[in-house]
C-alpha cells in the first residue's frame, strides 16, 4: 500500500532563517506531488506541483521554492523565512492530475 | 482566487441527526468533485467523489449530491457521530488539472 511521510510535524523558525520540509512517498512510482499551504481557518492553497523528477510548477509567486531530487521525494524550501510564511503545510500525492490526492500529516510552521 | 466556496463556515448538529454541508462552485466546466474530511492537526482524508455525469453518489453514511444547473454540491452525513466532527472541504477539478479547494466547513457534533 502507498504511504506518504512528511516531517517535521511542527517547526518554529526565526524570521530570516532557512527552511527545508521533506516529503516522501512509498509504494508507488512516478506520482504527482503537491505542496499546499493552509492558513488558519482557510482552505488549501496549492503552492507547487510536480509531475516528475526535476519538474516543478509554481502556482503563486512567493518566498518559497520546491525541488524533486528523486521520484518519490518532494522538498519545500526557503532561503529566508518571512512572518507571512507561517501556516500549515501539506504534502500530497496523486496517481494522475485531477484525481484523488492523498495527504501527509502536515507541518505546522510558525515563523517568529 | 478560489472558485470553490462554502455557504456556511460552521455547522453544529446533535449526535444522531443528519448533517448537510453545502458547497458552491463557479466553474461550469468542473467535471470532478471530491469531499475531504480534515481532523484537527491532520491532513485531509478522502470521503467521497462524484463526476459531473452523475447527480448523486452514496457511500457509507454519506451521500454527495451534485446540481450542475446551480453549480452546487452537498455532502449529507446520516446519523452524525462525534467522530464526524472535523472540517469538511469540497474540491473541484477541471479537465484533469489540479484540484481546487474551498475554505471548508467546521462540523461540530454535540453529544
Amino acid at each position: 500500500s502507498q504511504t506518504i511521510h512528511q516531517w517535521p510535524a511542527t517547526l518554529v523558525q526565526p524570521v530570516g532563517s532557512p527552511l527545508s520540509l521533506e516529503c516522501t512517498v512509498e509504494g508507488t512510482s512516478n506520482p504527482n506531488l503537491y505542496w499546499y499551504r493552509q492558513a488558519a481557518g482557510r482552505g488549501l492553497q496549492l503552492l507547487f506541483y510536480s509531475v516528475g523528477i526535476g519538474q516543478i510548477s509554481s502556482e503563486v509567486p512567493q518566498n518559497l521554492s520546491a525541488s524533486r531530487p528523486q521520484d518519490r521525494q518532494f522538498i519545500l524550501s526557503s532561503k529566508k523565512l518571512l512572518l507571512s510564511d507561517s501556516g500549515f503545510y501539506l504534502c500530497a500525492w496523486s496517481l494522475y492530475r485531477g484525481t484523488e490526492a492523498f495527504f501527509g500529516q502536515g507541518t505546522r510552521l510558525t515563523v517568529v | 482566487g478560489e472558485s470553490v466556496g462554502l455557504h456556511l463556515p460552521t455547522l453544529s448538529v446533535q449526535e444522531g441527526d443528519n448533517s448537510i454541508i453545502n458547497c458552491a462552485y463557479s466553474n461550469s466546466a468542473s467535471d470532478y468533485f471530491i469531499w475531504y474530511k480534515q481532523e484537527s492537526g491532520k491532513g485531509p482524508q478522502f470521503i467521497i467523489d462524484i463526476r459531473s455525469n452523475m447527480d448523486k453518489r452514496q457511500g457509507q453514511r454519506v451521500t454527495v449530491l451534485l446540481n450542475k444547473t446551480v453549480k452546487h454540491l452537498s455532502l449529507q452525513i446520516a446519523a452524525t457521530q462525534p467522530g464526524d466532527s472535523a472540517v469538511y472541504f469540497c474540491a473541484e477539478n477541471v479537465m484533469n488539472n489540479d484540484m481546487r479547494f474551498g475554505a471548508g466547513t467546521r462540523l461540530t457534533v454535540k453529544p
